[in-house]
């Protein structure tokens, strides 16, 4: 059973701190690693999809890939109020199934 | 370009009754797969269609089957309607190269209540 496995929180930060969500995946031939932002009520929104090992960086969120680990993260500078959501983590590879984690959710104060 | 859409938005039925629901996805895109999400058990995979065909399927009763058109637009079929079938349900489109998908964007979803 392939799995992905998040912390649930919720993961309280301040406003303009740094906020790191973390993944881990059971599937290590999993090729494909995405990060998805999901306010209450609204459907997930893409924001961060990596596939080679290492960090990608877009805006205020870096995107972390360890394949010997089996470990994706997501660090979301200078928080905002607004970035207070679910934000889930998925796996695959290809031509399978995309794998999501239950979410962490994330609360920025003001 | 415009986003995924789903029809209806909104639904409430009865147990027993069946239930269609439609996915139009992203000019382009001809990978469409299907979701439910619940409180309970988060976002779960139903089945992802790629040139009109079922390509992989998730663990749901063969109560829940799909299809897929010429012009990529798909639809869920739900027979038999359950009180446990109340969900989110959500549909995602990717751009497909060499029979990888990529990245999937998800449409509004389609809220089901079943009474």
């Amino acid at each position: 059973q392939k799995e992905v496995e998040q912390n649930s929180g919720p993961l309280s930060v301040p406003e303009g701190a740094i906020a790191s969500l973390n993944c881990t995946y059971s599937d290590r031939v999993s090729q494909s690693f995405f990060w998805y932002r999901q306010y209450s009520g609204k459907s997930p929104e893409l924001i961060m999809s990596i596939y080679s090992n290492g960090d990608k960086e877009d805006g205020r969120f870096t995107a972390q890939l360890n394949k010997a680990s089996q470990y994706v993260s997501l660090l979301i500078r200078d928080s905002q109020p607004s970035d207070s959501a679910t934000y889930l983590c998925a796996v695959n590879q290809a031509g399978t199934a995309l794998i999501f984690g239950k979410g962490t959710t994330l609360s920025v104060s003001s | 370009k415009a986003g995924v859409t789903q029809t209806p938005r909104y639904l409430i039925k009865t147990r027993g009754q069946q239930v269609t629901l439609s996915c139009s996805p992203i000019s382009g895109h001809r990978s469409v797969s299907w979701y439910q999400q619940t409180p309970g058990q988060g976002l779960q995979f139903l089945f992802e269609y790629f040139s009109e065909t079922q390509r992989n399927k998730g663990n749901f009763p063969g109560r829940f089957s799909g299809r897929q058109f010429s012009n990529s637009r798909s639809e869920m079929n739900v027979s038999t309607l359950e009180l446990g079938d109340s969900a989110l349900y959500l549909c995602a489109s990717s751009y497909n190269f060499g029979g990888t998908s990529y990245e999937q964007y998800f449409g509004p979803g389609t809220r089901l209540t079943v009474t």
